[in-house]
């Protein structure tokens, strides 16, 4: 099956400091999602993007689906952007959406 | 409802007992996935439902897991003989379904511990 990589493992920031967070997938996919998981386990939905770029505020995502990859850009960052950072694809030939391992982010005040 | 709902958020059980797990997705969503994800890990597929359709079940660790969608809503994740190896949260997500609408939304999730 497809191949989910997620890089750095873990990060630390200092508050109103930038990052940005790599996805590398093993195949073509129908699609791809950015989720963030809260200090409280919730896993929100921060991006949908197949392909290009998109804007959220201090948030930025972009994918290049023809060479397998997914930024996701983080600007000015704030305690309340801790926890973890998931990427997840969709395969092609069906609905199977597998997620990475994530990246691991604390912001110190 | 305006989100999906899961319910137990938490439930402990002694191993050997089976444990039945609900989701509720959001009203109209077709698409609905279950998920176990372990702590420090990412969620682990387990299955998908297109309609009341089990449409993938190749994340299903054994055959003691079993979900089922029959009205085509509400899921139920059935665990039976719990062993302590799955204690785990277990998520639910629905969507709209279909190429260019899979965003997925999740609930709160299932706790489970097995003692």
């Amino acid at each position: 099956g497809i191949q989910v990589e997620q890089s750095p493992p873990d990060l630390i920031l200092q508050e109103g400091a930038n990052s940005t967070l790599r996805c590398n997938f093993s195949d073509s996919v129908n699609n791809l999602q950015w989720f963030h998981q809260n200090p409280w386990g919730q896993l929100i939905n921060l991006f949908y993007i197949p392909s290009g770029t998109k804007q959220n505020g201090r948030l930025s995502a972009t994918t290049v689906a023809t060479e397998r990859y997914s930024l996701l850009y983080i600007s000015s960052s704030q305690t309340t952007d801790s926890g973890v950072y998931f990427c997840a694809v969709e395969e092609t030939g069906g609905f199977k959406t597998i997620f990475g391992a994530g990246t691991r982010l604390f912001v110190k005040a | 409802g305006a989100g999906v709902s899961q319910s137990p958020r938490y439930k402990v059980t002694k191993r050997g007992q089976d444990v039945a797990l609900r989701c509720d997705p959001i009203s109209g969503h077709v698409s609905l996935y279950w998920y176990r994800q372990a702590l420090g890990q990412g969620p682990e597929f387990l299955t998908y439902f297109n309609y009341e359709a089990q449409q993938d079940k190749s994340g299903l660790p054994n055959d003691r897991f079993s979900a089922e969608r029959p009205e085509g809503s509400i899921s139920t994740l059935t665990i039976q003989r719990t062993e302590q190896r799955d204690s785990a949260m277990y998520r639910c997500a629905s969507s709209l379904g279909g190429t260019g609408a899979n965003v997925l939304t999740f609930g709160a999730g299932s706790r489970l511990t097995v003692l």
